[in-house]
């Protein structure tokens, strides 16, 4: 029982390039959620899925778009990096209005 | 819009000391309410949550007030040890607040 994994751990971009953050969760949640935190911001919800095949957005979802792939998995892309997205990203699983369980996090550096 | 916010960003407490880590909610609706710890490097991790027909929760060395009337929660951790450094957000749902950072002092 892994819980929530995400992968890259870390990630150098230049500008204009784009990637995928892959998360995966096996506790059968049906809730996914995408973060970014930056210091001193705290956590801020970019997308999150509520379940299977559907998505909305949070906070701040410009530049960056979402695929709910299956009940598991929840991937976040970035088209176009930019210096401003330079940030650890968290993903997190939950049942409906229940605790979020978080992965450990994607450092993504954009130069 | 919605908000949750903690009062003070760093805390420094002596090992052994009672902690106690304030927090306000904008939204009078809000009926769930959570605290997790984060330590440096890692995601943030569930300690204790209460739902708003309760007033007190308790846990192992923590427990969580919620006050209603002026939309105020608090974390205090018993007997504060060095492990607990870490930084602590209050949060509904999924609006977190900024977090406190928590120093333990020998």
């Amino acid at each position: 029982n892994a819980g929530v994994t995400q992968t890259p751990k870390f990630q150098v971009l230049k500008t204009g390039q784009s990637m995928t953050l892959q998360c995966a969760q096996d506790m059968n949640h049906n809730s996914m959620y995408w973060y970014r935190q930056d210091p001193g911001m705290g956590l801020r919800l970019i997308y999150y899925s509520a379940s299977e095949g559907t998505t909305d957005k949070g906070e701040v979802p410009n530049g960056y778009n979402v695929s709910r792939l299956n009940k598991r998995e929840f991937s976040l892309r970035l088209e176009s990096a930019a210096p401003s997205q330079t940030s650890v990203y968290f993903c997190a699983s939950s049942e409906v209005k229940e605790t979020q369980y978080f992965g450990p996090g994607t450092r993504l550096l954009v130069l | 819009g919605e908000s949750v916010g903690l009062h003070l960003p760093t805390l420094s407490v002596q090992e052994g000391d009672n902690s106690i880590i304030n927090c306000a909610y904008s939204n009078s609706a809000s009926d769930y309410f959570i605290w997790y710890k984060q330590e440096s490097g890692k995601g943030p991790q569930f300690i204790i949550d209460i739902r708003s027909n309760m007033d007190k929760r308790q846990g192992q060395r923590v427990t969580v007030l919620l006050n209603k009337t002026v939309k105020h929660l608090s974390l205090q951790i018993a007997a504060t040890q060095p492990g607990d450094s870490a930084v602590y957000f209050c949060a509904e749902s999924f609006i977190f607040g900024k977090g406190t950072r928590l120093h333990i002092l020998p």
